[in-house]
């Protein structure tokens, strides 16, 4: 069965630090991976996308990918505690339409 | 860019009341949709996708149904509703410029007494 797994948490940072998301995927063919984020009683937003190797930077947002690894990160720089959110990680499901997804990870960012 | 309606925002409903939910979207066309369900505290549960109009797949056996009767319209529905219903009801839109990013309605958060 195609897994997405992501540490629970919570995650508790102080503000101005770096926080670091993990996410590892089972299925090697998956190609698009994708971070959101979820605030408490709302929907989830898409944060980044990432389809390659390497980094991918947004403003204080980077996806990291390791697909030989199976794995893909997000790191928050100067965090905030309106970064304080659930971050949910999604996999594509091989070559159909649908995502996996992560049960997602809880971050607190302390004043 | 896409924007995904949904309605209502939260309902209260009787266990075996019929239950009607209802998304739309606007700034794309022929998108995929899908139907996910959140249990509180809980992960995405996708419960239907569709990729054309009378299309729908479905990924849980349950009391519940949907249907796409025009391209960017995507119905929810059930005949009787089960306490285990209760939950947050999120519609989601994929597709636009032929990516596979979902984007989310606001969501109905149903509780079933």
């Amino acid at each position: 069965q195609k897994e997405v797994e992501q540490n629970s948490g919570p995650l508790s940072v102080p503000e101005g630090a770096i926080a670091s998301l993990n996410c590892t995927y089972s299925d090697r063919v998956s190609q698009s991976f994708f971070w959101y984020r979820q605030y408490s009683g709302k929907s989830p937003e898409l944060i980044m996308s990432i389809y390659s190797n390497g980094d991918k930077e947004d403003g204080r947002f980077t996806a990291q990918l390791n697909k030989a690894s199976q794995y893909v990160s997000l790191l928050i720089r100067d965090s905030q505690p309106s970064d304080s959110a659930t971050y949910l990680c999604a996999v594509n499901a091989g070559n159909n339409r649908k995502l996996i997804w992560g049960l997602g990870t809880s971050l607190a960012v302390n004043p | 860019s896409q924007t995904i309606h949904q309605w209502p925002a939260t309902l209260v409903q009787p266990v075996g009341s019929p239950l009607s939910l209802e998304c739309t979207v606007e700034g794309t066309s022929n998108p995929n949709l899908y139907w996910y369900r959140q249990a509180a505290g809980r992960g995405l549960q996708l419960l239907f996708y569709s990729v054309g109009i009378g299309q729908i797949s479905s990924e849980v056996p349950q009391n519940l149904s949907a249907s796409r009767p025009q391209d960017r319209q995507f119905i929810l529905s059930s005949k009787k509703l089960l306490l285990s219903d209760s939950g947050f009801y999120l519609c989601a839109s994929a597709g636009l410029a032929g990516g596979l990013e979902q984007f989310f309605g606001p969501g109905t958060r149903l509780t079933v007494l």
